[in-house]
């Protein structure tokens, strides 16, 4: 069955540092999306990304999915404090158009 | 919009009580998510309404946990009997059409169970 990979499932950086975690799938995905979970929050929509070698930018994010669409990317630049929390990866198999999340990426700003 | 609503925000109970949490979707919202998410596991799908019949229970970890979903703007969650490692954080989430759309998650239950 699918496989979501999320790495690295933690990560601390120094304040205005650059943060990048990585989603891989076992499977052709049809889209991926990503989510923000404050600590003590819920899951809290990003971005979706639906073509093969997209980019999209939110402000300091840069989301990008694979060309073979295995595999997605949230890139950070600068990172603040605001940054913190864990991020999620839902993938979208084509086969089953079931939705997955990762386990998350769990970052640490330190001051 | 008010967002989804979860009730309680927290529960503590003991061990063989019975728990019901409950969930309303966003209005017009057409599928309703239950998950549960831990520390070990993660975020863990249990159960995915749509127009309020269960498409997907194949996350239900065992009898003892059963939802049901009576109308478009109520869902429930119910543990009977529950164990202290059903303890977790409990999320309802929903979105518009099919379950690959964007879902928009309620604030959460913390169940604590003793």
């Amino acid at each position: 069955g699918q496989q979501v990979m999320q790495i690295p499932q933690y990560q601390h950086v120094q304040e205005g540092e650059d943060f990048t975690t990585y989603c891989n799938s076992s499977t052709t995905l049809s889209n991926i999306q990503w989510y923000k979970q404050r600590p003590g929050g819920h899951p809290v929509f990003l971005i979706q990304l639906v073509k093969s070698g997209e980019v999209k930018k939110q402000k300091r994010l840069t989301f990008q999915f694979g060309e073979a669409k295995k595999n997605s990317s949230l890139h950070i630049t600068a990172t603040q404090t605001t940054d913190v929390g864990t991020y999620f990866c839902a993938q979208v198999s084509n086969r089953d158009d079931k939705i997955i999340f990762g386990k998350g990426t769990r970052l640490h700003i330190l001051p | 919009d008010a967002g989804v609503i979860q009730s309680p925000r927290h529960e503590v109970t003991e061990m063989g009580q019975e728990v019901t949490l409950r969930c309303k979707p966003i209005s017009g919202h057409n599928s309703l998510f239950w998950y549960r998410q831990t520390m070990m596991r993660g975020l863990e799908l249990l159960i995915y309404f749509n127009n309020n019949v269960p498409i997907d229970d194949s996350g239900m970890p065992e009898d003892r946990f059963s939802a049901k979903m009576p109308n478009a703007s109520f869902s429930t969650l119910k543990i009977q009997p529950s164990e202290p490692r059903d303890s977790a954080v409990y999320f309802c989430a929903s979105s518009l059409g099919q379950n690959t759309d964007t879902q928009y998650f309620g604030p959460g239950t913390r169940l604590t169970v003793l």
